[in-house]
């Protein structure tokens, strides 16, 4: 089983509409969780940090279900500029910067 | 501009010819590391170093070894390469490497091994 494990979509939706994401991560003891973006192999670049309270960053809510062991991205009125691939990420131990990457969700956002 | 650079980006070699990938950062990061990157995988890490001197392996080292000399840099070196290691390779670096810093990515090496 993988530790980090995402749908690997792709998403087609239309502009406007919300799409959410699902992750499921298999190290209980797991600390801190993160959403990041990456264009077309480009580089990852952070999106938003994961919290057990919930958090949200304008159109982007995140949330964190540590009893099921998994994480959400929700996104509310997509933009053609959405499109790219969401990767889930974990760091598994709490000790150094260690991360797991999921395979990452493919999003394509069209007109 | 804070930034974390990689050379080459994009590099086609023979089986067994040595080369090294350099990464550079210019935040005094403490932490940097090295990613590869396949189709259906996410990142996965080779190595690691929280500071000068001080580096470990991460989860899929075999075939590849690093130093770091200098804060600021932290090569990788595939002393035999192999097809296999035909891969996007990402170096990353953050502050402290305490787990809920920030990691900053370079922009990627892609590199095919004949």
């Amino acid at each position: 089983r993988k530790e980090v494990e995402q749908d690997p979509g792709p998403f087609n939706v239309p502009e406007g509409a919300t799409v959410a994401f699902n992750c499921t991560y298999s190290n209980s003891a797991s600390q801190s969780f993160f959403w990041y973006r990456q264009d077309c192999r480009k580089e990852p670049k952070l999106l938003m940090s994961v919290y057990s309270s919930g958090n949200e960053d304008g159109r982007f809510t995140a949330q964190l279900n540590r009893a099921s062991q998994y994480i959400s991205l929700l996104i509310r009125d997509s933009k053609l500029s959405d499109s790219a691939t969401y990767l889930c990420v974990v760091n598994p131990s709490g000790g150094y910067n260690k991360l797991i990457f999921g395979a990452g969700t493919r999003l394509a956002v069209h007109p | 501009e804070a930034q974390v650079t990689q050379n080459p980006r994009y590099l086609i070699t023979v089986t067994g010819k040595k080369l090294t990938v350099t990464c550079s950062q210019n935040m005094n990061h403490e932490y940097m590391s090295w990613y590869r990157q396949d189709p259906g995988l996410g990142l996965r890490q080779i190595y690691y170093s929280m500071n000068v001197e001080v580096t470990d392996k991460g989860d899929v080292p075999e075939g590849y070894k690093v130093s770091r000399k200098e804060k600021r840099n932290f090569p990788l070196i595939l002393e035999s390469p192999s097809p296999n290691q035909t891969s996007l390779y990402f170096c990353a670096s953050s502050s402290t490497g305490g787990y809920t810093d920030t990691q900053y990515f370079g922009p990627g090496t892609r590199l095919t091994v004949l």
